[in-house]
């Protein structure tokens, strides 16, 4: 596609439920980026992919997160036993060289 | 501990007059510094950006100027328009490390009123 494209645009998990949010990013970008937007902050960095490889994820907040990417394309961001403070838009971004990133509209998750 | 920080959280201007939206830091790591614009429900998209080893970079009606000695860069829209309306986030990187690892502030809400 023209853009990164990120499913599902919105989330609703119960408290304890395991979520699963996608990214599709632009044909050919090398590095993927996970960022995560609580209400009223700017993006903050959660981990950064190049190709399959997963170069830095020190912005994951606990071992509950986790990030694959296995075939250097599409990327999985999960969060297990979710609680209320997971609650956040989850921003994906690709580029094709440094610096320079383009964002996906973001998956919103909320949860009870 | 906010490394970029946006004091201002919300900007009014008329249009046609200038936007002048400020961003400070901390880390003297930072050498290449970004601003995104952002629309309600969408991601980010990149407006500007400048090296640290200029102190101004131009693009339409959109200037970044950047004060290394201050820490301090702010970003001009002249003339501003009504779709300038948005939140805006200034955003830095160190490029000796990953550069697209950016460190975002919290963003200026501008809105440009008729």
């Amino acid at each position: 596609g023209a853009g990164v494209s990120q499913s599902p645009r919105y989330k609703v998990a119960k408290r304890g439920q395991d979520v699963a949010l996608r990214c599709d990013p632009i044909s050919g970008h090398v590095s993927l980026f996970w960022y995560q937007q609580a209400l009223g902050q700017g993006p903050e960095f959660l981990t950064y992919f190049q190709n399959e490889a997963q170069l830095d994820k020190s912005g994951l907040p606990s071992d509950r997160f986790f990030a694959e990417r296995p075939e250097g394309s599409v990327s999985t961001l999960k969060i297990q036993r979710t609680q209320q403070e997971d609650s956040a838009v989850y921003l994906c971004a690709s580029s094709q060289s440094d610096p320079g990133l383009f964002f996906g509209e973001g998956s919103r998750l909320t949860v009870l | 501990d906010q490394q970029v920080k946006q004091n201002s959280p919300s900007l009014s201007v008329q249009e046609g007059r200038i936007s002048i939206l400020n961003c400070d830091y901390t880390n003297s790591m930072f050498d290449y510094f970004l601003w995104y614009k952002k629309y309600p429900a969408e991601g980010p998209t990149f407006l500007i950006s400048i090296s640290s080893i200029k102190d101004k970079n131009e693009d339409g009606r959109f200037t970044v100027f950047l004060n290394k000695s201050a820490k301090h860069l702010s970003l001009h829209i002249v003339p501003s328009q009504p779709g300038d309306s948005a939140v805006y986030f200034c955003a830095a990187s160190a490029l000796t490390g990953t550069a697209s690892k950016l460190t975002f502030g919290t963003g200026t809400r501008l809105q440009v009123t008729l």
